[in-house]
């Protein structure tokens, strides 16, 4: 069945450093890739997609390529704030519209 | 507009308790689904409903969960004979239809069964 994995955490960066969360998948077929955010004390929000392989989606500084060759979905971001700190969640919908999560990536930014 | 609600946003009960978890969905929203995220995973498909009906509930662990959307807007997840093991958030989504829609998910009901 469709699956994917992503990095393990914990990940504690210093403010204005380089974000990278890798995430692969497994899917038959051509699935859509999400990332999702949950802020402290908020709920799931979705932070960028993309649909098709090479799509890049963007969002609040943040970027993703979809790589089929790699079956990857990597999450960057250059330069990081306070206001980064939030669980990342890794995501995949299949032909049909179940999401498929990652168990997601805690990531912690000091100033 | 709101946003998907849920409630309660606690629940604590006792090994055998029937539970009773709402959702309603963002107005005009087709789609709902359910999620169940236990501590330190993602969340996992339990079931969906595209209108009144059941579209898909696959993700039920077992037929101590059921789940009903009788006027194609509220959802209530029950379940019965509650176990320790049942403890989890359990978040709701909805989207304006199935497929390629956005899922807008709910801030969740954490349920703990002592």
């Amino acid at each position: 069945g469709d699956s994917v994995t992503q990095m393990e955490g914990p990940v504690t960066l210093s403010e204005e450093a380089f974000l990278t969360i890798n995430c692969t998948y497994t899917a038959t077929g051509y699935p859509s890739l999400f990332w999702y955010v949950q802020y402290p004390g908020e709920g799931l929000q979705l932070l960028l997609k993309a649909t098709k392989a090479d799509d890049k989606g963007s969002n609040k500084g943040f970027e993703a390529t979809y790589r089929k060759e790699t079956t990857s979905f990597h999450l960057e971001k250059g330069s990081v704030q306070v206001s980064d700190s939030a669980v990342y969640f890794c995501a995949l919908s299949g032909n049909d519209y179940k999401l498929s999560f990652g168990a997601g990536t805690t990531v912690t930014v000091r100033a | 507009g709101a946003g998907v609600s849920q409630t309660p946003s606690n629940k604590v009960t006792e090994k055998g308790k029937y539970v009773e978890l709402r959702c309603d969905p963002i107005s005009g929203h087709t789609a709902l689904y359910w999620y169940r995220q236990s501590l330190g995973q993602g969340p996992e498909f339990l079931i969906y409903f595209q209108g009144t009906g059941a579209a898909d509930d696959s993700g039920l662990p077992n037929d101590r969960f059921f789940a009903v959307r009788p006027e194609g807007s509220v959802s209530t997840l029950k379940i019965q004979r509650t176990e320790r093991g049942d403890s989890a958030v359990y978040l709701c989504a909805s989207s304006w239809t199935s497929g390629e829609h956005e899922q807008f998910f709910g801030p969740g009901t954490r349920l703990t069964v002592l």
